[in-house]
């Protein structure tokens, strides 16, 4: 299986200052023949489901603030926040669904400071 | 609009099975394979497996393979996940998501079902 890790675990940033999230995977989620890289972002609030932010680790998802935008390749992936808002308190998860069983990180919980 | 609903909470005893309903609107049921994935209380994300709801072929993460059967019925659009010898280990929110226009990446999430495993 493809490990997913997260950093930090958790991370407490000031209201309109940029948040960074950094998910690494066990082996590369870079498809040679498309040049994709199989790798989702998801921001889960307290009592919700979670929410598709970015796929194709760098394509926002309709209606998602541009605010928010995922970068890397190959096995080093982040999401970054630019202007932190207090709407945006969550729990952060990376997806890799490049191979099966399609697993996610542990998670980052982002706080205000 | 794309939504997905699910089926009311559960509580089961030890050694029973669970099945949890998810009803997509919004879209045509066969044209987009449905996730499961799970979540234990205050822990992370767990993938369980997808179906194609055109074919009716699943496929499940080795952790549930013994144990998980997902499917579907053309006829009322409703897909299925039944989780059969249950643990208190299984107490969980369960998710149905429906697979992404372009990839299989989790697109749009059910509200989720609360699973309680206790005797």
């Amino acid at each position: 299986d493809i490990v997913m890790t997260q950093s930090p675990d958790s991370l407490a940033v000031s209201l309109s200052e940029r948040a960074t999230i950094n998910c690494k995977s066990s082996q590369s989620v870079l498809y040679s023949s498309d040049n994709k890289n199989y790798l989702a972002w998801f921001q889960q609030k307290a009592g919700q489901p979670p929410k598709l932010l970015i796929y194709w680790a760098s394509t926002r998802e309709s209606g998602v603030p541009d605010r928010f935008s995922g970068s890397g390749s190959g096995t080093d992936f982040t999401l970054t926040i630019s202007s932190l808002q207090a709407e945006d308190v969550a729990v952060y998860y990376c997806q890799q669904y490049f191979d099966s069983p399609y697993t996610f990180g542990q998670g980052t919980k982002l706080e205000i400071k | 609009q794309v939504q997905m609903v699910q089926s009311g909470a559960e509580v089961k005893k030890p050694g029973a099975s669970v099945k949890v309903s998810c009803k997509p609107s919004g879209y045509t049921f066969t044209g987009y394979y449905v996730h499961w994935v799970r979540q234990a209380p205050g822990q992370g994300l767990e993938w369980m497996g997808w179906i194609d709801p055109y074919s009716g072929e699943a496929s499940y993460a080795q952790n549930f393979q013994s144990r998980v059967t997902m499917t579907r019925d053309t006829s009322i659009s409703t897909v299925y996940m039944e989780l059969s010898r249950l643990t208190s280990d299984d107490t969980a929110f369960y998710y149905c998501a429906r697979n992404g226009v372009s990839g299989d990446y989790a697109s749009v999430w059910g509200q989720g079902t609360l699973v309680t495993v206790s005797s």
